[in-house]
C-alpha cells in the first residue's frame, strides 16, 4: 500500500525567501504524484503532478517539485515566495493503473512573514 | 466551467443525530470521491464512485456512513448516527475517469462539528 509522509508541519519563511517543502513516499511501483495547496476554508487546488517524462514538474503559481525515484521523494520549491502562498500544502500518490486512490500525506502548514 | 459544488458549508450536530451532505461534480465528470478530512489530517477517502457503481468504499464506516450516486451526477453523504469523531471537513472531487494520473478536482468541503 502506497503512503505519504511530510516530515515538516509547519514551516515560516518571509517573504521574498525561497521555500522548499518536503515529501517522501513510499510505493512499490512508479508512482504518480502530485502537490494540492488548501487556503483556509477552501478546498484542495491541484499546484502540480508528475506521473512519468521530465522529473522536473512545472506548476501554477510559479512552484515546481523534483521527482527523485532514489530518495523516494517529491519536493515542492519556489524560489521567492509571497505573502498569498500562505496556506496549507499536501502531497498525495496515486496508485499507477486501476481505480484513481489517492492517499495525502499530513500536510505542510507555510507561515509567511512580511 | 463550474466547480464542485457542495452544501452544506457548515454544520452543527448532537452527537446521535444525523446527518447528510450534498455534492455536485463537475459536468461530465464520471468519477466522484469522498474524503474525510480530520483537523491537522490530509484527506483520506472514503468512497469511490465511477458513474452510479461503487469502486472503493474499504475505508468508509459501513456501520454509519452511507453514501449513494443513484443517477450518476449528483451524490450524497450520510452519517447515522453521528460521534465525536465524526467532526471533520468532508470533501467531495470528482475527476474525468479513472484513468491514472487524472486530476482531481476539490469542492469547499462540508465542515461538520458533532457536540
Amino acid at each position: 500500500a502506497q503512503s505519504v509522509t511530510q516530515p515538516d508541519i509547519h514551516i515560516t519563511v518571509s517573504e521574498g525567501a525561497s521555500l522548499e517543502l518536503r515529501c517522501n513516499y513510499s510505493y512499490g511501483a512508479t508512482p504518480y504524484l502530485f502537490w494540492y495547496v488548501q487556503s483556509p476554508g477552501q478546498g484542495l487546488q491541484l499546484l502540480l503532478k508528475y506521473f512519468s517524462g521530465d522529473t522536473l514538474v512545472q506548476g501554477i503559481k510559479g512552484f515546481e517539485a523534483e521527482f527523485k525515484r532514489s530518495q523516494s521523494s517529491f519536493n515542492l520549491r519556489k524560489p521567492s515566495v509571497h505573502w498569498s502562498d500562505a496556506a496549507e500544502y499536501f502531497c498525495a500518490v496515486g496508485a499507477l493503473g486501476g481505480a484513481q486512490k489517492l492517499v495525502f500525506g499530513q500536510g505542510t502548514r507555510l507561515t509567511i512573514n512580511p | 466551467e463550474a466547480g464542485v459544488a457542495q452544501s452544506p458549508r457548515y454544520k452543527i450536530i448532537e452527537k446521535r443525530q444525523s446527518v447528510a451532505f450534498w455534492c455536485n461534480p463537475i459536468s461530465g465528470h464520471a468519477t466522484l470521491y469522498w474524503y474525510q478530512q480530520i483537523l491537522g489530517q490530509g484527506p483520506k477517502l472514503l468512497i469511490q464512485f465511477q458513474n452510479n457503481g461503487v469502486v472503493d468504499d474499504s475505508q468508509l464506516p459501513k456501520d454509519r456512513f452511507s453514501a449513494e450516486r443513484l443517477k450518476g451526477v449528483d451524490s450524497t453523504l450520510k452519517i447515522q448516527p453521528a460521534k465525536l469523531e465524526d467532526s471533520a471537513v468532508y470533501l467531495c472531487a470528482s475527476s474525468k475517469g479513472l484513468a491514472g494520473g487524472e486530476t482531481q478536482y476539490f469542492g469547499p468541503g462540508t465542515r461538520l462539528l458533532v457536540l
